[in-house]
């Protein structure tokens, strides 16, 4: 059974810290890494990571995939107070025909 | 990025009826169209993944006759939950993905309430 481990599960630190979300994950048949930030309704895309030690980037936000240890971060730097969230990572095991796997997410809160 | 919507965003019923939810994407063809749900304070949980023109796959755990799923376009698939309970009360998203993407664009969900 595919498994996706996040922590820590929940974190509150002030405004224009950066925070290391961590995703670590055993399943079968990898094929991609997905992070998405989940507000008051549905989850928006954030990243999908496929390959080893290439870093995405947008904004304040960057995430990178170790395929060798299995597990993926996610930075936030200099965090503003919409930032808090739940980020959710989710691992794609069987292509675009499968469902994916989500961890339980990180719930963030960023104190002004 | 690609759009998907969903149709209601709130529903309450009563014990019994059946319910309808709607999922559409608005700006590509979703070849692939999948359920989840999601509980209080819970991460998503896949229940089914929709295929359009042929049967739903359900997740293990899931009533096919009691979730039924149709996806009869490649822009629309729709959840029925028949005979609702209140232990059916949840939030339901549906996500979309088009032919060749990994990626999966999520509707804004359907918060489902049964009395």
């Amino acid at each position: 059974e595919d498994k996706v481990v996040q922590s820590p599960l929940s974190l509150v630190v002030h405004e224009g810290d950066t925070v290391t979300l961590n995703c670590s994950y055993e399943v079968t048949n990898f094929r991609s890494l997905l992070w998405y930030k989940q507000e008051k309704k549905a989850p928006t895309f954030l990243f999908m990571l496929t390959s080893s030690g290439i870093e995405k980037k947008s904004g304040r936000l960057s995430s990178i995939l170790d395929k060798k240890e299995l597990f993926s971060i996610l930075n936030i730097t200099a965090t503003q107070t919409g930032d808090s969230a739940i980020y959710l990572c989710a691992v794609c095991s069987g292509g675009g025909a499968d469902g994916l796997t989500f961890g339980k997410g990180t719930h963030l809160i960023i104190q002004p | 990025g690609a759009v998907v919507s969903q149709h209601p965003s709130w529903v309450i019923c009563k014990s019994g009826t059946s319910v309808k939810i709607e999922c559409r994407s608005l700006d590509f063809q979703a070849t692939t169209m999948f359920w989840y749900r999601q509980f209080p304070k819970q991460s998503l949980m896949l229940m089914a993944t929709s295929n359009e023109g042929s049967k739903a796959t359900y997740e293990q755990g899931v009533e096919k006759d009691k979730f039924l799923i149709n996806h009869a376009s490649l822009t629309l698939s729709t959840l029925t939950v028949t005979s609702a309970h209140p232990e059916d009360s949840s939030f339901y998203i549906c996500s979309a993905t088009s032919t060749s993407s990994d990626t999966q664009y999520f509707g804004p969900g359907t918060r489902l309430t049964v009395l």
